[in-house]
């Protein structure tokens, strides 16, 4: 079937670290590929996205890259921000079988992410 | 544009009691689908409509759960009787037509069964 795993948090660092929070899917077909970001107490956000491999997403520095052959969809970014400390969620949109042109979006666990001063 | 409305935001109610919660679409968009986040289990997906149909329901956690969309703008989920093990917080989230598009979501209404 249809399903995303993600890296276990908590995950901890310091501002300015590097950052990467890996993903990988098992899907039919070809999903479309996306990460969310959750701040407290609010609803999900869409981050960026990729609908075709090879396809990167990227938005307020962060990157991801769709990777056919490896079923991943790792999220990037270089030097973070105390504002980024959120829950990440990756996520894949998934034909539902028998409709051709229904599909349904299924996430991952979330991965708490908190950034030190 | 106003984004995906839900309401209410909180809700606390009594075990045995039915409970509403209800989700205003973002405007053109024509999929539905309603989340449920509890620490334990993650978000998962209740149920998923397109163009006002049940497309998928198999997240549906039991009968005691039943969701509707009375037009294309508008849906409701009910839990009917409502268990302490009910508590959560519930998202729905709208999608435009084209399939493979991101959804956007509500801010959730935060239920507690006591």
């Amino acid at each position: 079937g249809n399903s995303v795993t993600q890296m276990e948090g908590p995950v901890t660092l310091s501002e300015e670290a590097f950052l990467t929070i890996n993903c990988t899917y098992t899907a039919t077909g070809y999903p479309s590929l996306f990460w969310y970001v959750q701040y407290p107490g609010e609803g999900l956000q869409l981050l960026l996205k990729a609908t075709k491999a090879d396809d990167k997403g990227s938005n307020k520095g962060f990157e991801a890259t769709y990777r056919k052959e490896t079923t991943s969809f790792h999220l990037e970014k270089g030097s973070v921000q105390v504002s980024d400390s959120a829950v990440y969620f990756c996520a894949l949109s998934a034909q539902v079988s028998g409709y051709s042109s229904a599909s349904k979006i299924i996430f991952g666990s979330g991965t708490r992410l908190s950034i030190r001063p | 544009d106003a984004g995906v409305i839900q309401s209410p935001r909180h809700e606390v109610t009594e075990m045995g009691q039915e409970v509403t919660l209800r989700c205003k679409l973002i405007s053109g968009h024509n999929s539905l689908f309603w989340y449920r986040q509890t620490m334990m289990r993650g978000l998962e997906l209740l149920i998923y409509f397109n163009n006002n149909v049940p497309i998928d329901d198999s997240g549906m956690p039991e009968d005691r759960f039943s969701a509707k969309m009375p037009n294309a703008s508008f849906s409701t989920l009910k839990i009917q009787p409502s268990e302490p093990r009910d508590s959560a917080v519930y998202f729905c989230a709208s999608r435009a037509k084209r399939t493979g598009t991101e959804a956007f979501f509500g801010q959730g209404t935060r239920l507690t069964v006591v």
